[in-house]
């Protein structure tokens, strides 16, 4: 069964840095396509990054320069690497298995999702 | 604010049909890229439930569908029942702003 835990998260200063672990198993992290996803209290959700399995990675402004998603091949774990974080960095992080639709491009969704693990940042 | 439309909120009694839709841009939905749905049951993770503008994974009831035109989709549920009381959330791509991945605001659905 394919399944993803996220972990990582907790209570930080505005300024500080985190990373987030996203384990995965029944699938290989290296053969697919993964995301983090953010949701603010009470809000939407916010992609925050892309990384492909050829190791490419992807960001939207917003935490592009301050974010980075990377993975350890032989843990089969994805992780984000959270710097400067302001306090509208605070939600659940979720991270997700990414698929396309073979021919169509840019159709990219999300078929598997963690629980979570949320981040606070507060003085 | 998205660049996904949706309405806040819809209800509907038990039974009843309703639609959820999601509006887009000549840069998103008009330009041709898929739509894919989510429901968010309260307290717990997204769960993916219409991929490809009108696909379902398996395990998802037929009661759910979706469909695309124009710069515009929808997401439709019939026969409603009270565990689809839920938000629900659009996703697309956007090429203006190469936002791979861009979700709408979400949409509560309440059955009374």
């Amino acid at each position: 069964e394919v399944h993803l835990v996220e972990s990582g998260g907790g209570l930080i200063q505005p300024g500080g840095s985190l990373r987030l672990s996203c384990a995965a198993s029944g699938f290989s992290v290296t053969r697919n396509y993964i995301s983090w996803v953010r949701q603010a209290p009470g809000k939407s959700l916010q992609w925050v990054s892309l990384l492909y399995s050829g190791g490419s990675t992807y960001y939207p402004d917003s935490v592009k320069g301050r974010f980075t998603i990377s993975r350890d091949n032989s843990n089969n774990t994805v992780y984000l690497q959270m710097n400067s974080l302001r306090a509208d960095d605070t939600a659940v992080y979720y991270c997700a298995r990414v698929l396309t639709i073979p021919g169509n491009s840019y159709s990219y969704y999300m078929d598997v999702w963690g629980k979570g693990t949320t981040v606070t940042v507060s003085s | 604010q998205s660049v996904l439309t949706q309405p806040p909120s819809v209800s509907g009694a038990p039974g009843q049909r309703v639609t959820i839709a999601c509006t887009g841009s000549s840069s998103s939905i008009g330009a041709g890229y898929d739509v894919h749905w989510y429901q968010q049951l309260p307290g717990t993770a997204p769960k993916l439930l219409i991929y490809g503008n009108n696909n379902r994974p398996s395990g998802v009831p037929d009661r759910f569908s979706g469909s695309k035109s124009g710069t515009s989709a929808s997401l439709a549920i019939t026969g409603l029942q009270a565990e689809d009381e839920a938000t629900y959330y659009c996703q697309s791509y956007d090429s203006s702003l190469r936002g791979f991945v861009m979700f709408g605001g979400g949409t509560k659905l309440t059955v009374l």
